[in-house]
């Protein structure tokens, strides 16, 4: 069955440095979203992606990140600059169509932490 | 905004016995329900959704109910097995700015002991 894939699944990082957390979506899908959920909190939206755009991001996706489909396959969500409360779990999904009604399907998460 | 609430975690049953995990939410417009679970090391997957009033979804044994009176959508199961250890997410999908969007709620780890 298809699934999300997402890489790594640990990120450890000194703050102030860029990382960058890769997804491979499912191959027919067209939507791509990056969510991230920081200890003991709620998941959380960030963005969502659509033909190489961003369609909504939330006031947390401020200037320090950004999203890529640099190949046609790979999703990527860069912090530029990283601070302590970057530290999270971030999670990708993906959808064939944008509906409310619509499934999304994540992928497993990429724990980073920033020290 | 939108915003959901679920019931404080963790729920500790014994196996066979029965579930209710809380969820109510608060929405501008008319979203659709979810209720996402997520097993130890991996993403979250979709158990069940409702998408208008009254709707009830349901999948492995779990139900809810899409009560827009009440604004819930409380997960059940009758009879729980320790596979159904997980962390469970209730969920609302509404169109934001012409994007879907998913808003969760806090999430409850269930422990089902033999």
């Amino acid at each position: 069955e298809p699934e999300v894939t997402q890489t790594p699944s640990h990120q450890v990082t000194q703050m102030g440095q860029e990382v960058i957390l890769r997804c491979v979506p499912i191959s027919n899908h067209l939507y791509f979203y990056w969510y991230r959920q920081i200890l003991g909190q709620k998941v959380e939206f960030l963005v969502s992606f659509y033909n190489n755009e961003i369609s909504e991001k939330s006031e947390i996706f401020d200037d320090q990140f950004s999203v890529e489909r640099p190949d046609g396959s790979n999703f990527t969500l860069k912090i530029r600059s990283t601070k302590l409360e970057d530290s999270a779990m971030y999670f990708c999904a993906s959808s064939v169509t944008q509906t409310r009604e619509n499934e999304q399907f994540f992928g497993p998460g990429t724990r980073l932490t920033v020290l | 905004g939108d915003s959901v609430t679920q019931m404080e975690g963790p729920v500790t049953l014994s196996e066979e016995a029965f579930l209710t995990i809380n969820c109510t939410y608060t929405a501008t417009g008319y979203p659709s329900l979810f209720w996402y679970v997520q097993y130890p090391g991996e993403g979250l997957q979709l158990l069940l959704k409702a998408t208008k009033a009254d709707d009830k979804g349901s999948n492995k044994g779990f139900e809810a109910t899409y009560r827009k009176e009440t604004t819930s959508f409380h997960l059940e199961k009758g009879s729980v097995q320790v596979s159904d250890s997980a962390v469970y997410f209730c969920a609302l999908s509404d169109l934001g700015q012409g994007a879907q969007k998913l808003v969760f709620g806090q999430g409850t780890r269930l422990t089902i002991n033999p």
